[in-house]
């Protein structure tokens, strides 16, 4: 199995600010990684795939980034319903295998 | 609009079988190159995927869960199932059932069925 890590656990920061999301994999993936959001209390909701494609209806300012095993989501002018954890995602090979989240908090 | 809606009980004893249900609306579960997902998350926790089930019938497990999973597909209902055998406390999650197009993320979710696994 793929062990996804993902930095830091959790993030403040200010409405405004850019917020950087890690996630490193234990092997490479190429380019096949997801990033899901999800708010309290709701289902995830796909925001990246293919580590850099903006899913349908994403806002511009979610950004991915990243190949082989080192990731990132960038966040890049925080709003208040950006409050959520976020997941990384790999579907590189089976088993399946999902980080274990960052929370950012504003 | 492809839409899922996860169904199923609420409360399941220990040592039974725990069997959900996710019907599709606004498309069809034979669609080409789509794997239909189960993925659950345990009270507080991330993510855990639990079985994947393509177009063709093919059926991919969890490890951890595959001695106690079997992931089906009714086409005629345009639903597929979960079934978990000899449940225990551990197994108590909210289950998403969620579609995957072929070498992509999930990009459709269905709402959360919170299980219990109490007597």
């Amino acid at each position: 199995e793929i062990v996804m890590t993902q930095s830091p656990a959790t993030l403040s920061v200010s409405p405004g600010e850019r917020a950087t999301l890690s996630c490193r994999a234990g092997q490479s993936l190429r380019s096949y990684l997801a990033w899901y959001q999800q708010r309290p209390g709701h289902a995830p909701r796909l925001l990246i795939t293919d580590a850099s494609t903006r899913a349908t209806g994403i806002p511009a300012r979610f950004s991915g980034s990243g190949s082989g095993t080192e990731f990132t989501l960038t966040i890049s002018s925080l709003q208040s319903e950006d409050s959520a954890v976020y997941y990384c995602q790999q579907y590189f090979t089976w088993p399946l295998s999902f980080g274990g989240g960052t929370r950012v908090e504003i | 609009q492809l839409q899922l809606q996860g169904s199923g009980p609420g409360l399941v004893k220990p040592s039974e079988t725990l069997s959900l249900t996710c019907t599709v609306s606004g498309g069809s579960i034979s669609s080409d190159s789509c794997y239909w997902v189960w993925i659950r998350q345990s009270p507080g926790k991330g993510l855990e995927w639990i079985a994947s089930i393509y177009y063709t019938g093919s059926t991919y497990y969890n490890p951890s869960l595959k001695s106690r999973v079997t992931i089906s597909v009714d086409t005629s209902k345009n639903q597929f199932s979960l079934r978990l055998n000899s449940v225990t406390a551990a197994d108590t999650a909210v289950y998403y059932c969620a579609r995957r197009p072929y070498y992509n993320g999930m990009d459709v979710w269905g709402q959360g069925t919170t299980v219990t696994v109490s007597s």
